[in-house]
């Protein structure tokens, strides 16, 4: 079975300036999608970034990019020019390619504050 | 809006009692996914469908809990002889699976249930 880990129960991080969260996960799959998640406090959890396990090019999204090394199993998210709507609960998590495991596997969560 | 809404968004039973929660995904998606959130923690699989058929279900749901989704539209979960156990944000999300490609998982808003 899959695992994620985030270590990082809390990070802050002062607005406009770039902060990175840290994720590993363990899996004996060769090819799965990564993702970040974010859910703001009492709002829906909505996708930030998706990676592709056999795209060795790190994803990005406008402010946020990944930074995805897969023999280490880590798969890093950092935020540039921090907002203070940045300020939230991030997830990161895994989904299998495999047919039969769809479900996304999530990791703790690390929750963001972004000072003004 | 078109996104995934779930009803009600609040409940709050006593230990014992039967609750039921629906979730109306998005109009063209085929998969729903039904996922447990407790506080300071990530959301855990409980069970997915596509289209009509019940395909996976976790270790987590118990025989107490119980999932549909007739023709292949919303979705209920029920749960049976509530523990306090129970308490939790139930979360659904659903997402279209086109050319043997999943797109991402969209989440509706939760489901807050509390057992006194």
């Amino acid at each position: 079975a899959q695992t994620v880990t985030q270590s990082q129960p809390e990070m802050s991080v002062q607005e406009a300036e770039t902060v990175t969260l840290s994720c590993t996960y363990d899996t004996s799959e060769s090819d799965y999608y990564l993702f970040w998640y974010k859910q703001p406090p009492s709002r829906q959890m909505i996708l930030v970034i998706r990676q592709e396990a056999y795209k060795q090019q790190n994803a990005t999204e406008n402010r946020f990019s990944v930074n995805f090394q897969k023999a280490a199993k880590s798969f890093s998210l950092k935020i540039s020019d921090s907002q203070l709507g940045d300020a939230a609960m991030y997830f990161c998590a895994y989904r299998s390619l495999d047919t039969g495991r769809r479900a996304l596997t999530f990791g703790s969560g690390t929750r963001l504050q972004v000072q003004p | 809006d078109t996104g995934v809404s779930q009803d009600p968004r609040h409940k709050i039973t006593k230990r014992g009692q039967n609750v039921t929660f629906r979730c109306d995904p998005i109009s063209e998606h085929n998969r729903l996914y039904w996922y447990r959130q407790t506080l300071g923690q990530g959301p855990e699989f409980l069970t997915y469908f596509q289209n009509e058929a019940q395909l996976e279900k976790s270790r987590l749901l118990s025989d107490r809990f119980s999932a549909e989704r007739p023709k292949g539209s919303f979705s209920t979960l029920e749960i049976q002889r509530t523990e306090q156990g129970d308490s939790a944000m139930y979360l659904c999300a659903s997402s279209l699976q086109s050319r043997d490609r999943e797109l991402e998982q969209y989440f509706g808003p939760g489901t807050r249930l509390t057992v006194t």
